[in-house]
């Protein structure tokens, strides 16, 4: 089986400049969720999708982040501009409900904001 | 108070020992209780999950999970140079929507 598959590996960019992250899920999952890690930290939750629906966006930097699930499947998010501290390792996992939330990750995209 | 706690470490054991990982976290109602195991550069990788009081053994890992004291661990056996990395616990909160709240991690170094 196919894991989270996520591109590009690694993105450097020049602040105010607009860029993008692709997410394919594991087949069959419904849930799909962004994190964001900074270094030295655990992941942080951006958005979280239930098949096409962003149920909880709540920690997602409206001004100038967003994403889309179009189909249910493949996911993107955008940063439109990026800034300094937006340097991190984006995480994009996926889970299928079996009565406990089982997250599994992508490799992520390192992005480097110059 | 972080929503979950960790030791950042690092926590240095011999090969062969038992090395024990602990995590709190401050809202009582969570329900779900995870172990990620991240190497450097690389993404988290789930180890084990458990929402039950009691103990869970997986080879050799188990997770222990004391609700009453809002504590959870992770107990590695017969520890390998390999399992050195940075262990994520992650908890649901009592909404128990799938958001997960990591703790910033423990490094675990293992000497041979």
């Amino acid at each position: 089986e196919a894991g989270v598959v996520q591109s590009p590996r690694y993105k450097i960019i020049e602040k105010k400049q607009p860029v993008a992250f692709w997410c394919n899920p594991i087949s069959g999952h419904n849930t799909l969720y962004w994190y964001r890690q900074n270094l030295g930290q655990g992941p942080e939750l951006l958005i979280r999708y239930e098949n096409e629906e962003a149920v909880d966006d709540s920690q997602l930097p409206k001004d100038r982040f967003s994403a889309e699930r179009l189909k249910g499947v493949d996911s993107t998010l955008k940063i439109q501009p990026a800034e300094l501290g937006d340097s991190a390792v984006y995480l994009c996992a996926s889970s299928l409900w079996t009565g406990t939330y089982e997250q599994y990750f992508g490799p992520g995209t390192r992005l480097t904001v110059t | 108070q972080k929503e979950v706690e960790q030791n950042s470490g690092p926590l240095s054991v011999p090969e062969g020992a038992i090395a024990s990982l602990n995590c709190t976290y401050s809202d009582r109602g969570s329900q779900s209780f995870f172990w990620y195991r991240q190497y450097s550069g690389k993404s988290p990788e789930l180890i084990m999950f458990i929402y039950s009081n009691g103990d869970k053994e997986d080879g050799r890992f188990t997770a222990q999970l004391n609700k009453a004291s809002q504590y959870v661990s992770l107990l590695i056996r017969d520890s390998q140079p390999s399992d050195s990395a940075t262990y994520l616990c992650a908890v649901t909160g009592s909404s128990n929507t799938g958001k997960l709240i990591f703790g910033q991690g423990t490094t675990l170094q293992v000497k041979p």
